[in-house]
């Protein structure tokens, strides 16, 4: 069965940095990967999401992911953090795009003033 | 405006009563889903449904029972039975064989007391 990993519970970077927020999967069959945000008290909003073809996904908000079947991993990155970017941060796979998705624990972005 | 609405935002309920969540949308999408959110623990899917007249059981749909007889209405019962039901629910939607882009709605947390 497929499973997700994040890595961080938590991540606190100041304004205006770089963030990573890592995400490794689990699964001996080919997946498809998403990140998903939820703003404080709210739903959650798809980020972006790799299907296939290039390796390098760019989402909404100046996000991008890469997916790198060799370490099993889909890394979120944003160059420069905005105080907006606060939210929860959720890496999810699905083995088909019909089927169920498999989400992570979460990871709580906090930027710094 | 096309989305996903549920009421309430927010629910009390004493120990021992049924409870049921609403969960519409207008969207036109033939799949609808259930999720539990816990701190700390993710998304957990408690049923999905793919069409009308017809729903699975995720991964902790004990305590818990759904119906779909209209295309943009999933309605939770949360039952007696579930043994820790306070947490905040999610309902999400989607076009058929699309399932890896989830609308979301904006959630009901529910306490019980």
């Amino acid at each position: 069965a497929q499973s997700v990993t994040q890595l961080d519970s938590q991540v606190p970077v100041f304004e205006e940095a770089p963030v990573e927020l890592r995400c490794n999967y689990s699964s001996s069959v080919s997946v498809y990967l998403f990140w998903y945000v939820q703003y404080p008290n709210q739903g959650l909003q798809l980020l972006l999401k790799y299907l296939s073809g290039s390796t390098l996904v760019k989402g909404i908000n100046g996000f991008e992911a890469e997916f790198n079947k060799s370490q099993t991993s889909f890394h979120l990155r944003k160059p420069s953090v905005h105080i907006s970017d606060t939210a929860e941060y959720f890496c999810a796979v699905t083995l088909n795009r019909d089927g169920k998705i498999i989400f992570g624990k979460g990871t709580r972005l906090h930027i710094l003033p | 405006d096309g989305g996903i609405t549920q009421s309430p935002k927010y629910l009390f309920r004493k120990e021992g009563q049924n409870v049921t969540l609403s969960c519409e949308q207008n969207l036109n999408h033939d799949a609808m889903y259930w999720y539990r959110q816990d701190p700390g623990q993710g998304l957990r899917l408690i049923y999905y449904s793919q069409i009308v007249n017809d729903f699975q059981k995720g991964d902790i749909a004990e305590g818990y029972s759904v119906s779909r007889e209209k295309k943009e209405s999933f309605p939770l019962t949360v039952t007696s039975a579930q043994k820790n039901p306070t947490a905040f629910y999610l309902c999400a939607s989607s076009r058929a064989g699309e399932a890896d882009t989830q609308y979301f709605g904006p959630g009901t947390r529910l306490t019980v007391l």
